[in-house]
């Protein structure tokens, strides 16, 4: 089983739609959960932090379950410009300790047409 | 430009020979880490580095990879006895050391390598 899955899609949408994209992780010690969006053949960027209490920004929210270990991203007022793929992201660090790595979903694919 | 800067953005070599990518992470970041991706699928971890310490490897990095942070500035990745299966973009990130930050990585643009 993956650390990280995600519906890799396609998802398409009409401008103007709300969508929203699921995220599992496998491991309970992750620490922090964030969101990145990639477009085609560019590097990852980063959207979103995710925290416990949920977070907003602008168009897009942030939601995580820790207790059934899911995150979840949802775009309202869909944008021609948020056609990308993205990236579901895991992080196993805690405090001072050295674990840094990033454990990166498959990403799922939006497409917004007119 | 502050941003994470990689260089060279493109490398095409033949297989058995050697490469090496360069990775400048943001000036005041402290973390700087290695990832490769192939078409379809997210970054795969390869590497980090706090400062001039490289603090954990992936079993993804063979005895044929290597990575080198000597002053804790700027990496090196190097890839001795290229194999086809090396195609893939090279990613580099950083990230500051402190507590609320720590693990928000920014991405350079990535060396894409293509093994003929």
């Amino acid at each position: 089983r993956k650390e990280v899955e995600q519906d890799p899609g396609p998802f398409n949408v009409p401008e103007g739609a709300t969508v929203a994209f699921n995220c599992t992780y496998s491991n309970s010690a992750s620490q922090s959960f964030f969101w990145y969006r990639q477009d085609c053949r560019k590097e990852p960027k980063l959207l979103m932090s995710v925290y416990s209490s949920g977070n907003e920004d602008g168009r897009f929210t942030a939601q995580l379950n820790r207790a059934s270990q899911y995150i979840s991203l949802l775009i309202r007022d869909s944008k021609l410009s948020d056609s990308a793929t993205y990236l579901c992201v895991v992080n196993r660090g805690a405090g001072g300790t050295s674990y840094g790595k990033l454990t990166f979903g498959q990403g799922t694919i939006l497409t917004v047409h007119p | 430009d502050t941003g994470v800067s990689q260089d060279p953005r493109h490398k095409i070599t033949k297989r058995g020979q050697n490469v090496t990518f360069r990775c400048d992470p943001i000036s005041e970041h402290n973390r700087l880490y290695w990832y490769r991706q192939t078409l379809g699928q997210g970054p795969e971890f390869l590497t980090y580095f706090q400062n001039e310490a490289q603090l954990e490897k992936s079993r993804l990095l063979s005895d044929r990879f290597s990575a080198e942070r000597p002053k804790g500035s700027f990496s090196t990745l190097e890839i001795q006895r290229t194999e086809q299966g090396d195609s893939a973009m090279y990613l580099c990130a950083s990230s500051l050391g402190s507590a609320k930050l720590l693990y928000e990585q920014y991405f350079g643009p990535g060396t894409r390598l293509t093994v003929t």
